[in-house]
């Protein structure tokens, strides 16, 4: 079975440290998305990236996220100026149609102290 | 915004017990999808309900998709431990590019 592969696991930073988080979707997919969910909370939208650009994005994506897809393989969400508040599990996914369910990967549990 | 809720919380149950969860829409959805999360895990696509009415079944789980495809439920008929997690529906944010708004999830303990 595919799947989606995000590394780190379980990232900590000082708070104004900025932050990659790396996913590698699977290879036939055509849409990628970054999700967060607080932990106890539900999973909220927080971009979706489609033919090399951002499709969407919600009013969490702001000025200090940002998205790339630098190669074929990889795509990343980096944090520019981690705040406390950016602590929360981050996860990527991916799907080959923007109707199928999500692959979503394992998640990388950022902690910012 | 489209908001996605879902009742209850929280359900204990005893293993052999049936379980539901409900979500409902703010808006109508074009189709709506239910995942599964375990404990410490991420969310696992499960199945997408696309017609008013719909009716599907995974073995002991049934979901359905209201006339006015608003709400949907998901039914588990003789809990297991293996159960355990929690239930998310989710919505289309109303784009072609995929965005789901997710519900709040039902936490499921199933005690054995």
């Amino acid at each position: 079975e595919p799947e989606v592969t995000q590394t780190p696991s379980h990232q900590v930073t000082q708070m104004g440290q900025e932050v990659i988080l790396r996913c590698v979707p699977i290879s036939n997919h055509l849409y990628f998305y970054w999700y967060r969910q607080i932990l106890g909370q539900k999973v909220e939208f927080l971009v979706s990236f489609y033919n090399n650009e951002i499709s969407e994005k919600s009013e969490i994506f702001d000025d200090q996220f940002s998205v790339e897809r630098p190669d074929g393989s990889n795509f990343t969400l980096k944090i520019r100026s981690t705040k406390l508040e950016d602590s929360a599990m981050y996860f990527c996914a991916s799907r080959y149609t923007g109707g199928d369910g999500y692959t979503f990967g394992s998640g990388t549990r950022l902690t910012v102290v | 915004g489209q908001q996605v809720m879902q009742i209850p919380q929280y359900q204990h149950v005893q293993e052999g017990e049936d379980f539901t969860t409900y979500c409902n829409s703010s808006t109508t959805l074009s189709n709506i999808q239910w995942y599964k999360q375990r404990p410490g895990g991420h969310p696992v696509f499960l199945i997408q309900l696309v017609k008013s009415g719909e009716v599907k079944k995974q073995k002991r789980l049934t979901f359905q998709f209201g006339e006015a495809k608003k709400n949907s439920s998901l039914h588990i008929t003789a809990t297991q431990t293996t159960d355990v997690g929690t239930y998310f529906c989710a919505g289309p944010g109303g784009t072609s590019y995929g965005k789901l708004t997710f519900g709040q999830g039902t936490i499921l303990t199933v005690h054995p």
